[in-house]
């Protein structure tokens, strides 16, 4: 059963970068046909796709995040990273990392318990 | 706001059933079979709940069904029971550039 974990700050202040990281355990992240993947959760919204990345280290964004995110993946640690620089009030989130199963066709198949993360001075 | 667009409520009563809209454009769901759906209850993490339009996961009762037409997806949830009340939302793959795509969720009342 492949299960994965956030961890980073909960607290973050605005203009700065925001750190996070998601340990897999129960499977590798080297494994074919998998993106990492990063999403969002505004309190009380919707999900709003970050971002992910593929286990050769090549990356897709959200458009709308791309000038302010880089994603990283660490095979050896099988973790893969978040960091989103400049944030604002607006990017005060629970933050989730998932896997994407592109085997069959497009879907998010685990997921993390996600990670509050507020924006704040 | 959301490149999908879901109604933000639906509602029925035990044993009915009750469908959901997720519309997108001719660049998302109309060009790829590639839609999911989700369960979300309150403080809880999502659930896949239908893939590829209308595939089930193993585990996920039949009474959860996808479909397609055009740019618009759907998900029928049919002899609605108590545990069905949550949010749902709908994504899919919109190629290049874009790559995914959420709904902006329906709150699901099992009334």
């Amino acid at each position: 059963q492949v299960q994965l974990q956030e961890s980073g700050p909960g607290l973050v202040k605005p203009s700065q970068t925001l750190s996070l990281t998601c340990t897999v355990s129960g499977g590798s992240i080297s494994s074919g046909g998998y993106y990492w993947s990063w999403i969002r959760q505004h309190p009380g919204k919707g999900l709003e796709w970050i971002g992910y990345i593929y286990n050769n280290g090549r990356t897709y964004y959200n458009p709308s995040l791309m000038s302010r995110i880089t994603m990283s993946v660490d095979t050896s640690q099988n973790q893969f990273s978040l960091k989103l620089s400049s944030v604002t009030a607006a990017d005060t989130a629970v933050y989730f990392c998932a896997r994407r199963d592109s085997s069959s066709g497009s879907l998010f198949d685990y997921w993390g318990q996600g990670t509050l993360v507020t924006v704040s001075s | 706001q959301s490149a999908l667009t879901q109604p933000p409520s639906a509602s029925g009563s035990p044993g009915q059933s009750v469908t959901i809209s997720c519309t997108g454009t001719s660049n998302d769901i109309g060009r790829f079979d590639y839609v999911s759906w989700y369960q979300q209850h309150p403080g809880e993490v999502p659930k896949l709940m239908i893939y590829q339009v209308s595939e089930r996961p193993s585990g996920v009762p039949d009474r959860f069904s996808g479909s397609k037409s055009g740019n618009t997806a759907s998900l029928t949830v049919s002899g609605l029971q108590a545990e069905d009340e949550a949010d749902y939302y709908c994504s899919s793959y919109a190629g290049s550039n874009t790559w995914e795509v959420f709904g902006g969720g329906t709150k699901l009342t099992v009334l």
